[in-house]
């Protein structure tokens, strides 16, 4: 059983369009991260969200952390082929261990 | 620039063969971590350290072994390899209190035949 379900699995869009990711869990979480990894790369982390409620932006992507830090989204403004990948979230409710969601794979086409 | 590198990134080896995977960090990192993923499955942790001869069992130890006998070295062994080991192995390091900032590595697709 995945202790973090993400949705949707699997998203084709055109440049240009907006698109939300969701990362849902029945546990509470200390902190939830976001990771994107390219075809034939290990995953690279964009950031990390601690507090209920809290947003964070890096340039056209928004992350949000829900209010009882059991959930979070990504949204994706204006996408850009650049962005084509996958997208996993990963939480730690332990303290010394995280675990991944089973990832989105974004592609945006031209 | 941080960097993890795993020894091999492509990896053919026959059944009952025992299999090593090495991962090195020169981010002077305690903590080093060893996942498999699978589609659909996401990243699953194997094993994981958190200082020289230390380890603790992940979510799916079972037919895998670990050493870490330098700080910057991290192994990942499997005894006797079969085919439902075969995957994509990612090996990562983090700092020790941010455990959650993990760096990975390109990882090693091995496939058991």
């Amino acid at each position: 059983t995945q202790l973090l379900e993400q949705s949707p699995q699997f998203l084709s869009i055109q440049e240009g369009e907006n698109l939300t990711v969701y990362c849902n869990s029945s546990s509470v979480f200390s902190s939830l991260q976001w990771y994107r990894q390219e075809p034939g790369e290990g995953p690279v982390l964009l950031v990390t969200v601690v507090t209920g409620g809290e947003v964070k932006k890096l340039k056209r992507l928004t992350f949000q952390f829900g209010d009882a830090r059991k959930d979070s989204s990504l949204h994706i403004t204006a996408a850009q082929p650049g962005d084509t990948g996958l997208y996993l979230c990963a939480g730690d409710y332990d303290g010394n261990k995280l675990v991944f969601g089973a990832g989105t794979i974004l592609r945006v086409k031209s | 620039d941080v960097k993890v590198t795993q020894s091999s990134r492509y990896l053919v080896k026959r059944t009952g063969e025992k299999v090593f995977l090495e991962c090195v960090q020169d981010m002077d990192h305690e903590n080093m971590f060893w996942y498999r993923q699978d589609p659909g499955l996401g990243l699953r942790l194997i094993y994981f350290s958190y200082d020289v001869k230390m380890k603790e069992k992940g979510d799916i130890p079972e037919g895998y072994s670990v050493s870490r006998e330098k700080k910057e070295r991290f192994s990942l062994i499997l005894e006797s390899a079969s085919t439902n080991q075969t995957s994509m192995y990612l090996c990562a390091s983090s700092l020790r209190l941010r455990f959650y900032e993990q760096y990975f590595g390109p990882g090693t697709r091995l496939t058991v035949t």
